[in-house]
């Protein structure tokens, strides 16, 4: 079985400074991970994912997420934070195997301070 | 958003009402995926789909069905709506591949009064 937990249901930071959204996964098979974002009384969207490439992940709008399998961590950061950044984001798991189950996480809401 | 539309965008309905969601898509995705986003509980999944009358149920299925009669189109109803299926559904789409991406439609606002 699969599961995922973000540490954090709400994280604010500056504009301009450092984003960190932490994310823990369980996963009985090797996993996939995946970062969505969604934007006020918006669908959700792709920033990246990890597919058992690079354990290193570049994703769009400058995030990028670490796999860590020591931890089993998938950390998000981005340098620097933009207002535009201000969002709800989700930490997501899916056991490559058969049909794509995702188990997402409860969610991180970002809040960016001018 | 990767050429889904859901319909419609927005319903509200009484106790004890059916309801049918309908989800399409231009992309010719095997796979079609339902979900509800409540708060504090991120998205969870309700039915998917492996291909046309090919369906599964997931995380959250009591109370819903669906039907799958063409490729593009994923119907997801409630026979007999109640409150606590108050929700926002979500469509989703995929390839074949575990590791490939799911798109997500704009999404459907339900309240059920």
């Amino acid at each position: 079985a699969q599961s995922v937990t973000q540490l954090d249901s709400h994280v604010s930071v500056s504009e301009g400074t450092p984003v960190l959204l932490r994310c823990n996964y369980s996963s009985s098979y090797s996993p996939s991970l995946f970062w969505y974002v969604q934007h006020p009384n918006k669908g959700l969207q792709l920033l990246l994912k990890y597919t058992s490439a690079a354990t290193l992940v570049k994703g769009i709008n400058g995030f990028e997420a670490e796999f860590k399998k020591s931890e089993t961590s998938f950390h998000l950061t981005k340098p620097s934070a933009h207002m535009s950044d201000a969002a709800e984001y989700f930490c997501v798991v899916s056991a490559n195997q058969g049909a794509q189950k995702l188990v997402f996480g409860q969610g991180t809401r970002l809040t960016i301070n001018p | 958003d990767a050429g889904i539309t859901q319909s419609p965008r927005h319903k509200v309905t009484e106790t004890g009402t059916p309801v049918t969601l309908r989800c399409h898509q231009t992309e010719n995705h095997r796979y079609m995926y339902w979900y509800r986003q409540d708060p504090g509980h991120g998205l969870r999944l309700i039915h998917y789909s492996y291909g046309v009358k090919d369906t599964d149920k997931g995380e959250v299925s009591d109370g819903y069905s669906v039907s799958r009669s063409k490729t593009e189109d994923f119907l997801l109803t409630l026979e007999s709506a109640t409150s606590s299926q108050t929700s926002v559904y979500f469509c989703a789409i995929s390839g074949t591949l575990s590791t490939d991406t799911q798109y997500f439609g704009p999404g459907t606002r339900l309240t059920v009064l």
